[in-house]
Order: structure tokens, then C-alpha cells, then sequence
């Protein structure tokens, strides 16, 4: 098993551009979801998926958006970025939310927005 | 929502000394708190958890308590060593699926252990 799969790694964007981050996992788990981690804030939730089709909002969602039509892809678009969404952004997955599973954490994807 | 404090934001102790690393919560319904290990550039990993109808867990030198009636929870780590130098999350959720599965995070407690 990969696990839970993030790309890019590293981008870097103008304010303004929009794109999109990956995230896959291959371990047929329900729950997905998007964190952001700055400095002394700890790891915030953007949005998240209990399964395909379904998705909510988290603590921060303002400027993006998800969408869930397969069990194993959850990608975050940020529709115009900004210099406050330069972040480090995981991407995570349980087999149905926090109760009973360790959430798995892919690797990351680090975005600078100038 | 629930709301999750976490102290202190940073802590240095000595080689084979015990760190604690403290956590209160808001929700009284919250009945889940894993703990989070994350080392420099890398992604967050679970190293303990623990659940509300549990006092105490132990795993080797890791151990989590847990006071439902203070609704607050701690991490202690005895005889540390180099390698547990590493920023550490609490943790809480009101795991029955849906919104109360979402994990939320404190802010951190980045740990130095001194050689």
C-alpha cells in the first residue's frame, strides 16, 4: 500500500492563480480530509468527505473548495490565491473519522503564494 | 465546537528526564484523544490515543492520561531521549461519525531533548 499520496510537493503560485492539490489513498477508507499547518496554529481543518459524494465544511474553509467522486481521491482547489494561504497543507484518512482509526497523514504539499 | 489548549507551546529538558505536555478540552461529548508526533519536515503521526472510558494508557516509555471531569489530558514521555525531540498535538473528537469524527488540534509543543 502507498498510503495517503499528496502532489505537488512544493508550489509556488501568484496571487490570483488557482490550482489544485492531490491527494489519494489506496487504503479504501471513508474519511478524507484537508488540514492546514502554519506556525504556532497547529493543524486547522479546511474541509472534509465521509464518503464519496459527501463533503462539509471544517474550521477554515473560506477560498476552497473539494469535491469527493471516488473513494480513493479528495483534491482541495484553492479558487484565488492569496499570501495567507501560503501553508503547508496534509491531506488525511481514516476508515471512518476519528472513533475508532488512526488518521493517516500524507506527506504534504508546502504552497507559497507570492 | 470544540476547542482544544495546548501547554506548553515549547519544552527543553535533559537527556533521561520526563516531559509532560498538557491538553484541556471544551466539549464534555468529546470521547477521543490521540496524540501526534510530527518531526521536522515530516507529516504527523499517531503515537498514542486514548479513549473516555479509559484513565490511563501506557505504551513503553509513553503514557496518557486522561480527567473527564477537569476535561483535560496529558502526555508523559519518561526517560527521554534525542530522538523524541519532535513537535507534539493533542487532539480531540466526539468520535460517532460524520462532523464529530473530525479530529480538532491543539496548537503544539515543540520538544528538545538535550543531549
Amino acid at each position: 500500500n502507498a498510503g495517503v499520496t499528496q502532489t505537488p510537493k512544493f508550489q509556488v503560485l501568484k496571487t490570483g492563480q488557482s490550482m489544485t492539490l492531490q491527494c489519494a489513498q489506496d487504503m479504501n477508507h471513508e474519511y478524507m480530509s484537508w488540514y492546514r499547518q502554519d506556525p504556532g496554529m497547529g493543524l486547522r481543518l479546511i474541509h472534509y468527505s465521509v464518503g464519496a459524494g459527501i463533503t462539509d465544511q471544517g474550521e477554515v474553509p473560506n477560498g476552497y473548495n473539494v469535491s469527493r467522486s471516488t473513494t480513493e481521491d479528495f483534491p482541495l482547489r484553492l479558487l484565488s490565491a492569496a499570501p495567507s494561504q501560503t501553508s503547508v497543507y496534509f491531506c488525511a484518512s481514516s476508515y471512518f473519522g476519528g472513533r475508532t482509526e488512526t488518521q493517516y497523514f500524507g506527506p504534504g504539499t508546502r504552497l507559497l503564494v507570492l | 465546537g470544540e476547542n482544544v489548549e495546548q501547554h506548553p507551546s515549547t519544552l527543553s529538558v535533559q537527556e533521561g528526564d520526563s516531559a509532560v505536555i498538557k491538553c484541556t478540552y471544551s466539549d464534555s461529548a468529546s470521547n477521543y484523544f490521540p496524540w501526534y508526533k510530527q518531526e521536522l519536515g515530516k507529516r504527523p503521526q499517531l503515537i498514542i490515543d486514548i479513549r473516555s472510558n479509559v484513565g490511563e494508557k501506557k505504551d513503553q516509555r509513553i503514557a496518557v492520561t486522561l480527567n473527564k471531569t477537569a476535561k483535560h489530558f496529558s502526555l508523559h514521555i519518561t526517560e527521554t531521549q534525542p530522538e523524541d525531540s519532535a513537535v507534539y498535538f493533542c487532539a480531540a473528537s466526539n468520535g460517532y461519525g460524520g462532523s464529530q469524527g473530525n479530529l480538532i488540534f491543539g496548537k503544539g509543543t515543540k520538544l528538545s531533548v538535550k543531549p
